[in-house]
């Protein structure tokens, strides 16, 4: 069965501080994978896609990581800004449209 | 550049009654398009998905209903809704090809009483 599970459900850390999020998949065939931010009540919005060869992309604060062979992605967010306070949603596609699977994401609070 | 536009944000309505969000996107033509439902503590859950004017695929069978009557519109609607029909609804569209992003609108947040 095709899923993505992520952890920790909810995540609280001090402004300033780096923190990682992690993603394992079940997903097959694997075609790509996603980091999107999600702020209350707004769209996810992409952080990163990377695909079966790439294994680290960085968007300013925000680097993932890929290990297609065990399956797994980290998120890791340096320097937490208040702004970063959101969820963090991992979606593996495992080709098209249908074939996309969401994981329910992290609840990352940044305290000052 | 590209925008995507949903409404209404918020909308609350009686059990039984119809419904119609819409959804437009700017800047890009012959985009993919799709409906998605996302429930509180969950994954998204992918409605319907079109890859052009007329032609939608659903993924969940249900009460809902989507339509693309242009380019650049998706509609998702219902004749009656129910209960479990509440949740926050995402529209997001993509260009064709493998590994693109999708790209959400703001979502509409409904309340079925």
């Amino acid at each position: 069965k095709n899923q993505v599970e992520q952890s920790p459900q909810s995540l609280i850390i001090l402004e300033g501080k780096n923190c990682t999020l992690q993603c394992n998949y079940t997903v097959s065939p694997f075609s790509n994978l996603r980091w999107y931010k999600q702020d209350t009540g707004r769209g996810p919005v992409s952080l990163t896609i990377m695909t079966f060869s790439e294994n680290t992309k960085s968007n300013g604060r925000y680097t993932a990581t890929l290990d297609a062979d065990t399956k797994q992605s980290s998120l890791h967010i340096t320097a937490s800004q208040l702004s970063d306070s959101a969820s963090y949603i991992c979606v593996v596609s495992a080709g098209w449209a249908s074939k996309i699977i969401f994981g329910s994401g992290t609840r990352l609070s940044i305290r000052p | 550049s590209q925008t995507i536009h949903q409404w209404p944000a918020t909308l609350v309505q009686p059990v039984g009654s119809p419904l119609s969000l819409e959804c437009t996107v700017e800047g890009t033509s012959n985009p993919n398009l799709y409906w998605y439902r996302q429930a509180a503590g969950r994954g998204l859950q992918l409605l319907f998905y079109s890859v052009g004017i007329g032609q939608i695929s659903s993924e969940v069978p249900q009460n809902l209903s989507a339509s693309r009557p242009q380019d650049r519109q998706f509609i998702l609607s219902s004749k009656k809704l129910l209960l479990s029909d509440s949740g926050f609804y995402l529209c997001a569209w993509s260009v064709t090809g493998d590994n693109q992003p999708q790209h959400f609108g703001d979502g509409t947040r409904l309340s079925i009483l």
